[in-house]
């Protein structure tokens, strides 16, 4: 079975940095674009960004472009988000979804979740 | 942006009922690109239907998706107590990918 495994959520002050891993395994990981969403307390599912299988496009969703940074690492079946200049508003749990092999995805695939909090 | 509205909120029904929640989308979903969600209270969000009418593995068939262009549906047919539950529509015909803001089931 699918399994992520995200970490690296806690408690942050507002401009701080905080950065998530997410492990996969039992899956070919180099051969599926990897994302991140997330979901605020009591809200609903916000895609936050995405990475192709091999690591060489990324997307942001405008509320956090310029602020997050996705990257991946096939050796280690790893995909992290770096996430520098935090506001309130990125208080959240973060989960990693497996996307497709090409194109926009679905997420058959979720990780457990991390909860990232913004607060001083 | 797509914009995804569902509706009710909330449902609240007996066992045994059909439950038909609602996904309305600003603009045309291409190529009926429309995935649900099931989400349990703590949970991570399960998949249930993509391309609008496709179950996704291991999902019962009292599941089901319809619909085309801005209007989608899940049936749950018979509700059960274990699918108390939010349920989430998400579309990935366009970029940026987005979510609707859910449908809660309740057991009467």
């Amino acid at each position: 079975e699918v399994q992520l495994l995200e970490s690296g959520g806690g408690l942050v002050q507002p401009g701080g940095s905080l950065r998530l891993s997410c492990v996969a395994s039992k899956f070919s990981f180099s051969t599926y674009n990897m994302d991140w969403v997330r979901q605020a307390p009591g809200k609903g599912l916000e895609w936050v960004s995405g990475i192709t299988n091999g690591g060489d496009k990324t997307y942001y969703a405008d509320s956090v472009k310029g602020r997050l940074t996705i990257s991946r690492d096939n050796s280690k079946n790893e995909v992290y988000l770096q996430m520098d200049s935090l506001r309130a508003e990125d208080t959240a749990v973060y989960y990693c979804a497996r996307g497709l092999v090409a194109g926009r995805p679905y997420y058959e695939y979720w990780g457990q979740g991390t909860l990232v909090t913004v607060s001083s | 942006e797509i914009v995804l509205t569902q509706s009710p909120g909330t449902l609240s029904l007996s066992p045994g009922e059909r439950a038909t929640l609602s996904c309305r989308a600003s603009q045309s979903v291409s190529s009926n690109y429309l995935a649900w969600y099931q989400q349990k209270p703590a949970q991570a969000p399960r998949l249930l239907i993509y391309g609008a009418s496709s179950r996704a593995t291991g999902i019962p068939d009292r599941f089901s998706g319809s619909g085309s262009g801005t209007d989608f549906t899940l049936t749950i047919s018979r509700l059960e107590p274990e699918d108390v539950a939010v349920y989430h529509c998400q579309q990935y015909g366009s970029s940026p990918l987005t979510f609707g803001g859910g449908t809660k089931v309740e057991i009467k």
